[in-house]
């Protein structure tokens, strides 16, 4: 496809179950993002990939959070136990390169996760 | 750490005038780039302009504009000739080497 793709685009889940939220960067685009956006909130910095390799996890709330982009291209986030307050639409970015400061980041639509 | 601040939580523009969505960085980087997005309510993030660190002109794209005072680690978004559809949330971004940082948002509503 010709944009970011994010996959599934709503998951509800039962609290204390694990889920994977996938993300399909545009294709050749080396840096990836993830954030996760509350309601009239701006998006919250979760996990930064350049490549196969997390260059920045900082954002990542809590060890319940993990990322993973094995072969450089689709990225999943994972939660395990997941809680109540983990319900948010969790965003995927790509963009060309880092050293590229002036490409802009284009979004996917977004997972909508709740936590029943 | 990078920060982004937008002080503004919402904002009211009349149809067909001007509205200026501030915007202040802070970083200890040199090379940076600056980005502004819109949010409609349908939740897509679209991208609107971006401004270099080492740019010495406002960047400019159709009716938006933006004001950048690198001393005063500024880069407000000036919109002209507000329209009905640029009712959304408005969001600064800035990208260093390292990362993709966002504000909080302001929320512009045009009325007609």
């Amino acid at each position: 496809g010709a944009g970011v793709s994010q996959t599934p685009s709503n998951k509800v889940t039962e609290k204390g179950k694990y889920v994977e939220l996938r993300c399909d960067p545009i294709s050749g685009h080396t840096a990836l993002y993830w954030y996760r956006q509350s309601l009239g909130q701006g998006p919250e910095f979760l996990i930064y990939f350049q490549g196969t390799g997390a260059a920045d996890d900082s954002g990542l709330p809590n060890d319940r959070f993990f990322a993973v982009r094995p072969e450089g291209s689709v990225s999943t986030l994972k939660i395990q136990r997941t809680e109540r307050g983990d319900s948010a639409v969790y965003l995927c970015a790509s963009s060309a390169g880092s050293s590229l400061l002036n490409t802009e980041a284009f979004f996917g639509q977004g997972t909508r996760l709740t936590v029943v | 750490a990078q920060k982004i601040t937008q002080t503004q939580p919402g904002m009211f523009v009349q149809e067909k005038e001007a509205v200026t969505l501030d915007c202040t960085y802070d970083t200890s980087d040199q090379s940076y780039g600056l980005f502004w997005y819109k949010q409609p309510s349908s939740g897509e993030m679209i991208f609107l302009i971006y401004q270099g660190s080492y740019d010495e002109q406002n960047a400019t794209e159709g009716r938006y504009s933006l004001n950048f005072q690198k001393a005063r680690k500024s880069a407000n978004l000036v919109i002209s000739a507000s329209q009905l559809g640029d009712s959304a949330m408005y969001f600064c971004a800035m990208r260093t080497y390292s990362t993709l940082t966002f504000g909080k948002g302001t929320m512009l509503l045009v009325s007609p």
